[in-house]
């Protein structure tokens, strides 16, 4: 399996514009996270979903972010109007619920600098 | 919301040394969970324990837990420049979730 995959790699957008980040989890998986991590705030959990439903998107920022998952293999985080301070690594992680354990897989990331 | 806390927050040794880094959590869990992140890269499982277990072994890898004190401890044992990365715990949030710490940075120099 090729992991969980992430789009871009890197981000560069101007105050203002919408950004739209991409995941492909791993086939299988039934658990999708969306985490930002900074240097001051650390890994955050912005919002998660089992079997495609968002279960628990309390750590979602603003009104400005949204997420969606269409279906079991793509989710999308958009951040509509983008702001500096929303510039930091974009994690998505998925997991199995097979086997009872919660190890979660990480994908490379997005880097997003929002000027 | 962060549950976990590592501890030291930088730990910097050399080459064949081993590394010891603490975590510190404030509710029950079912189980608790070791991380690395390399610089750039996203985050890779290296271990779970769980609330029944009080020491687990992965190759140079030793983790213990210490559920009266809230507490785990992950131990690298002769330690390679390859190691250098930090090191995040996780315990289990509600759902599937898991709640990381701020990390511990290690830098293992030759």
């Amino acid at each position: 399996d090729a992991g969980v995959i992430q789009s871009p790699r890197h981000e560069v957008t101007e105050m203002g514009q919408e950004v739209t980040l991409r995941c492909k989890p791993i086939s299988g998986h039934d658990y999708l996270f969306w985490y930002r991590q900074t240097m001051m705030r650390g890994l955050e959990l912005l919002i998660y979903f089992n079997n495609n439903v968002p279960i628990d998107d309390s750590g979602m920022p603003e009104d400005r972010f949204s997420a969606k998952m269409p279906n079991a293999s793509f989710s999308t985080l958009k951040i509509q109007p983008s702001e500096p301070r929303d510039s930091a690594v974009y994690f998505c992680a998925s997991s199995a619920t097979s086997g009872g354990l919660n190890e979660q897989f990480f994908g490379p990331g997005t880097r997003l600098t929002v000027l | 919301s962060q549950q976990g806390e590592e501890d030291p927050q930088a730990l910097s040794i050399q080459e064949g040394e081993n590394a010891t880094m603490n975590c510190s959590y404030k509710t029950s869990i079912n189980n608790l969970q070791w991380y690395r992140q390399n610089s750039g890269r996203g985050l890779v499982h290296l271990i779970l324990i769980r609330s029944n277990e009080r020491e687990k072994h992965s190759g140079r890898l030793r983790v213990t837990l210490d559920t009266s004190k809230k507490s785990s401890s992950l131990l690298i044992t002769a330690s390679r420049a390859a190691d250098t990365a930090s090191y995040f715990c996780a315990t289990d949030a509600p759902g599937y979730a898991l709640n990381f710490g701020k990390g511990t940075s290690l830098l293992v120099t030759p």
